[in-house]
């Protein structure tokens, strides 16, 4: 089945700086790759997806980027801010008929005033 | 914005005990998921139902566990003999379909067994 490394673990940045998060999967018949965002306590919030037929995806401060070949995609947040501190899950759609996601092990982001 | 509803936010139970956790999905929607989450962790699909059937399940739901579809609204997860290992927040998510892209997850029920 699917495997999804995520990294960095953690990950603490200046306000307005950019943060990059990096995600590799291991089955080359995954075709969607959703991030979502978590706060303490609450329900996994989808931010951004991709599916495999594109390179990259921009939602204002957001982009997402797809290497099929490498099997890797990373998640771009530029200009950050306090309330981006979150925990952010990468995850792959397995190739079955239904939203089967695999998840990574998440990283937390902080974000200093 | 129509969202999915769960309930209860929060159970305590002993050990052994059967629990049985509660979602309604978004009206319109068709495919119903269950994903857990132990503290600090990742989430992690536990099984997909569609058309009153499980159409995938992983090895996390083993014979203790069972879902249900009893009525037009509401899809349960049942847990026949909790373990303290069971502890975990678990999320139900529906789809309209099965490749539409986002699930919509509720906002989760915190099972502590003690």
């Amino acid at each position: 089945g699917e495997n999804v490394e995520q990294h960095p673990s953690t990950l603490s940045v200046q306000e307005g700086d950019s943060a990059v998060i990096k995600c590799t999967y291991s089955d080359s018949a995954s075709n969607y790759f959703p991030w979502y965002k978590q706060e303490l306590g609450k329900r996994p919030q989808l931010i951004i997806d991709i599916r495999s037929n594109v390179g990259e995806k921009k939602d204002q401060r957001i982009a997402v980027t797809l290497n099929k070949t490498a099997k890797h995609f990373s998640l771009h947040i530029t200009e950050t801010q306090p309330e981006d501190s979150a925990v952010y899950f990468c995850a792959a759609k397995e190739n079955t008929g239904f939203q089967k996601l695999v998840f990574g092990t998440g990283t937390r982001l902080l974000v200093s005033p | 914005e129509p969202e999915v509803t769960q309930t209860p936010s929060h159970q305590v139970t002993q050990m052994g005990q059967e629990v049985i956790l509660r979602c309604v999905p978004i009206s319109n929607h068709l495919y119903f998921y269950w994903y857990r989450q132990i503290l600090g962790q990742k989430v992690e699909f536990l099984v997909s139902f569609y058309n009153n059937e499980i159409s995938e399940k992983s090895e996390i739901f083993d014979d203790q566990f069972s879902v249900e579809r009893p009525d037009g609204s509401n899809f349960t997860l049942k847990i026949r003999s909790t373990k303290l290992e069971d502890s975990a927040m678990y999320f139900c998510a529906s789809t309209s379909g099965p490749n539409t892209g986002e699930l919509f997850f509720g906002e989760g029920s915190r099972l502590t067994v003690l």
